[in-house]
């Protein structure tokens, strides 16, 4: 099994709501990435772990607040978002945070509406 | 600090003419290189990368990438396009030691014209 896959497809959801995306890889990689993707920009980096401890939180609102529950699954869990929040929503594995080098494997995305 | 310039945001070509994206980087060490491809609503996927040994580089569905250090550059290139090529492309950069995160260039969008 050489992919990552990421439910839902598509969300749409209220700024009230309490929402989570899953990803589950089972490459055995121990490194896993959030990405967020505006229409027509490059993904920029959210959160990364590494064997399911948070190493890098690039100053995400605590609106979004990720989780690694075991070394296949990463969730992100999404609360009073906002519109500009809408976006694709990517996640990523690697064998290993150090070896990034061999490239990531990302699932096709969540594509989030807020509304 | 790293970071990656990609020539044109869009880029036309003809079937069959050759595909050339452009991707500039800035390292002051010796970068790990990559080029992803994005079709519509999809994730990104690994053509092809550089980390050590030879240059030339060959990647999936025929493209392939030379990094140049005098220049430093890494373009991708294919000899011929097909229509199946229509999709965005982001050049990375990796850092190699610390955190070992992605810099993407801002994309460049490839349009294939029958």
């Amino acid at each position: 099994d050489t992919e990552v896959t990421q439910t839902p497809k598509h969300l749409v959801m209220g700024m009230t709501n309490k929402k989570s995306l899953k990803c589950e890889q089972h490459m055995g990689h121990r490194a896993m990435y959030w990405y967020k993707q505006k229409a027509k920009k490059p993904p920029e980096l959210m959160f990364v772990y590494s064997y399911e401890k948070l190493s890098i939180n690039e100053s995400v609102p605590s609106r979004f607040s990720p989780e690694c529950p075991n070394s296949s699954l990463l969730n992100l869990h999404l609360h009073a978002l906002q519109p500009e929040d809408s976006a694709l929503y990517l996640c990523a594995s690697s064998s290993l945070l150090r070896d990034s080098y061999y490239g990531y494997t990302f699932g096709s995305g969540t594509r989030l509406t807020v509304v | 600090a790293q970071s990656v310039t990609q020539l044109g945001s869009h880029v036309s070509v003809s079937e069959g003419a050759l595909v050339l994206l452009r991707c500039n980087y800035s390292s002051s060490v010796p970068p790990y290189l990559f080029w992803y491809v994005q079709y519509p609503n999809q994730g990104l996927q690994l053509l092809l990368k550089y980390t050590t040994g030879a240059t030339l580089v060959k990647g999936i569905n025929g493209f392939e990438a030379e990094f140049k250090k005098s220049e430093t550059s890494f373009h991708l290139t294919k000899p011929s396009a097909h229509m199946s090529d229509a999709a965005e492309y982001f050049c990375a950069v990796s850092e190699t030691s610390g955190t070992y995160k992605y810099i993407f260039g801002t994309g460049t969008r490839l349009k294939v014209l029958a």
